[in-house]
C-alpha cells in the first residue's frame, strides 16, 4: 500500500537558524498537505500543494512539491520559538497517509 | 460552531469495558477519517468514509473496534472490551475532498 516516509524524525535548531522536513512517497499524490500540531495540541493544517513543482509560501515557511509528485518539502527560514511542535505531510492518491512527523524544537 | 467537534473531550474506563467515541464533522464534509495517536507518537490511520462508499477499514488493528456515520455525517468510533494498549488521543477530520483538511480536538481515552 501507500507509505509516505517523512525525515528527519527530530530537529533541534538555535533560534534564527533554518529548518526543512522532507516527505517522500511510494506512489504519485494528487496531492500533498502540511499540519502543523503543537505540543498537547491537535494537527492543524497549514497547506495543500496540487501542481507538479508546485511552491507556495506562507511567511517564513515555504512549501515544495516535487515534479513527479512523490516528495515534497517544508522549509521554514530563521526559525522562531513559536515554530515549535511536529509537523506532518499527508499524501493523498485516493486516501490520505500520513508521514510520521519532524518534531522541531527550537532553542533560543 | 464551524469546526469539527468530538466528545468526549476525556473517557476514562476500566479494562473490559466497551466506549463510544463521537465526531461530528463540518457540515457537508463528505470525507471522514479516524485516527489515534499515543503519546508523542505520529498519526494512526484507522478508517475512512468517503460519501456513500464503503468505508477503508484497513487501519482498524483489532475486530474490537468498529464504526460507523450515520446519514453521512455523525460518525461513532466503538472500541469493545477495551484493553490498556487502547489507551490514546482519538482524533477525528473532514474535509470536502479526499484530504483530511480539518480535524477536531480529539478525545484522550485512559484505560485503567
Amino acid at each position: 500500500g501507500q507509505q509516505v516516509m517523512q525525515i528527519p524524525q527530530y530537529q533541534h535548531v538555535q533560534e534564527g537558524e533554518d529548518f526543512t522536513t522532507y516527505c517522500n512517497s511510494s506512489t504519485t499524490l494528487s496531492n500533498i498537505q502540511w499540519y502543523k500540531q503543537r505540543p498537547g495540541g491537535h494537527p492543524v493544517f497549514l497547506i495543500q500543494l496540487v501542481k507538479s513543482g508546485e511552491v507556495k509560501k506562507q511567511k517564513r515557511l515555504t512549501f515544495q512539491f516535487g515534479e513527479a509528485k512523490k516528495n515534497s518539502s517544508l522549509h521554514i527560514t530563521a526559525t522562531q520559538t513559536t515554530d515549535v511542535g511536529t509537523y506532518f505531510c499527508a499524501g493523498n492518491a485516493g486516501k490520505s497517509t500520513f508521514g510520521d512527523g519532524t518534531t522541531l524544537t527550537v532553542k533560543p | 460552531g464551524a469546526g469539527v467537534s468530538q466528545s468526549p473531550s476525556n473517557k476514562v474506563t476500566e479494562k473490559g469495558k466497551d466506549v463510544e467515541l463521537r465526531c461530528d464533522p463540518i457540515s457537508g464534509h463528505t470525507a471522514l477519517y479516524w485516527y489515534r495517536q499515543s503519546l508523542g507518537q505520529g498519526l494512526e490511520f484507522l478508517i475512512y468514509f468517503q460519501g456513500n462508499s464503503a468505508p477503508d477499514k484497513s487501519g482498524l488493528p483489532s475486530d474490537r473496534f468498529s464504526a460507523e456515520r450515520t446519514g453521512g455525517s455523525v460518525s461513532t468510533l466503538t472500541i469493545q472490551r477495551t484493553q490498556q494498549e487502547d489507551s490514546a488521543v482519538y482524533l477525528c477530520a473532514s474535509s470536502p475532498g479526499v484530504g483530511n483538511g480539518y480535524f477536531g480536538p480529539g478525545t484522550r481515552l485512559t484505560v485503567t
